[in-house]
């Protein structure tokens, strides 16, 4: 069965303090792996999409890599305005829908 | 740039009755998905139309059902309202013809059922 695990459930950092989200999973056929910003109330904002093992992806302050097995979100740095909800999903190789995982949510205090 | 529109943004109806979503893709964009959004939950596959042909189901309710038309916006029809209804649904469009197929959402439609 395909499926979609995010941990932690919720990160608290401080302003500077560097850490990593992690999203483990397991799919027939990956096509796809894909980070999203979630604010409260509001849509999934696309992040980043990684396709192959040892692929990396930046933008800004976040970093994405992908293994066979998991991805990793690096958030360096981390500013209180990086708080939300980062939501990882997949993309099984037999459809076009997107497996979500239940997300990190994430709290940078200044 | 021009982004997925969803109206209503919010919707309040009482059990029993019926709702109406409307989803409007980013221009070129020829497929469709629906996703709902439980409180504190991750977003689940409802259904998907490409070309107004539909491509995919998910876990979606007999009680709904969903079309695409030619100009590609897509509504969600729900009838018999249930409490458990309640929650966040999006709309999501993509270019299918293009490798990557990424994903963009609406700002979604909060449906509460009372």
């Amino acid at each position: 069965e395909d499926q979609v695990t995010q941990s932690p459930e919720a990160l608290r950092l401080q302003e500077g303090e560097s850490s990593s989200l992690n999203c483990s999973y397991t799919v027939s056929g990956l096509r796809g792996l894909f980070w999203y910003r979630q604010d409260p109330g509001k849509g999934p904002e696309f992040l980043f999409t990684l396709y192959s093992a040892g692929e990396e992806k930046e933008k800004e302050r976040l970093k994405a890599t992908l293994t066979k097995k998991e991805s990793f979100l690096h958030i360096t740095a981390p500013k209180p305005e990086d708080s939300a909800t980062y939501l990882c999903a997949v993309r099984p190789g037999n459809t076009g829908k997107l497996i979500f995982g239940q997300g990190t949510t994430l709290q940078v205090k200044p | 740039a021009a982004g997925v529109i969803q109206s209503p943004r919010h919707l309040i109806k009482e059990k029993r009755e019926t709702a109406t979503l409307k989803c409007y893709p980013i221009p070129r964009h020829d497929t469709v998905y629906w996703y709902q959004q439980g409180p504190g939950q991750d977003p689940q596959f409802l259904i998907s139309f490409y070309e107004k042909m539909q491509s995919d189901k998910g876990s979606i309710p007999d009680r709904f059902s969903a079309q695409q038309f030619s100009d590609y916006h897509s509504e969600l029809n729900m009838s018999s309202l249930e409490l458990g209804d309640s929650a966040l649904y999006f709309c999501a469009s993509s270019l299918k013809t293009l490798a990557k197929n990424i994903q963009y959402f609406g700002a979604g439609t909060r449906l509460s059922v009372l």
